[in-house]
């Protein structure tokens, strides 16, 4: 069962443009959300996180929107800029699950000049 | 964050052969995990590693496969048994740190590849 399920699959943006990455989740009980960004060859690095107490998150371009009566969560990267190409994998957790992330099934963005 | 160093980088191994991954940390950290992931696949759970005491098993893996050591709070060992050529995979260990809950860091990964 999926759990956490992530769309879309691959996505090809202009430089400049805004990248948008959707989360939707299954079990209420998740109340960590993080999206991590993996280069190839690389292990995948924390990029920003969300809790549900607040519908918004923003660090420079990176911003998580969040909707939790609809269970959907999504990433926005503003100004994408070509070094922004890399795979985006969504996650969350759950209060007392001993912090083990259920991941989505990764985004693979291309941002062209 | 932490620095976390992932031995070895890459393997090429044969059937039925076993290797053992290294995961070290510079600092004490209070979870470790062991993800895999299958080429252009996500992040599947394996275990959590456990000090001084046998690792936690996610449903389908189990610890005659890949058994697990952690002797402290900075290293965890993951151990790939019997290799079979699906078993290639990357291999990442993950850390949570002390006074950030919930966050996990990532190792570099080790690139299996079972002949």
């Amino acid at each position: 069962q999926q759990q956490v399920k992530q769309s879309p699959q691959s996505l090809i943006v202009q430089k400049g443009g805004i990248s948008i990455i959707n989360c939707a989740y299954e079990n209420t009980a998740f109340d960590y959300f993080p999206w991590y960004q993996q280069f190839p060859g690389k292990g995948p690095a924390l990029l920003i996180a969300i809790r549900p107490d607040v519908s918004e998150k923003k660090e420079g371009r990176f911003t998580i929107s969040f909707n939790k009566s609809a269970k959907q969560f999504s990433l926005h990267i503003m100004d994408s800029q070509p070094g922004d190409s890399a795979t985006y994998f969504c996650a969350a957790s759950k209060i007392g699950g001993g912090n083990k992330l259920t991941f989505g099934t990764g985004t693979q963005l291309k941002v062209e000049l | 964050s932490a620095v976390i160093s992932q031995k070895p980088s890459r393997d090429i191994c044969q059937r039925g052969t076993s290797l053992t991954i290294q995961c070290q940390v510079d600092s004490q950290v209070t979870m470790m995990f062991w993800y895999r992931q299958q080429p252009g696949q996500s992040l599947t759970l394996i275990a959590t590693a456990n000090q001084g005491s046998e690792a936690t098993y996610e449903s389908g893996f189990v610890i005659d496969k890949f058994p697990i050591s952690r002797p402290n709070l900075t290293f965890s060992t993951l151990t790939v048994s019997n290799m079979s050529p699906e078993d290639s995979s990357i291999y990442l260990c993950s850390v949570g740190m002390p006074g950030v809950p919930d966050t996990q860091y990532f190792g570099p990964g080790t690139r299996l590849t079972v002949l």
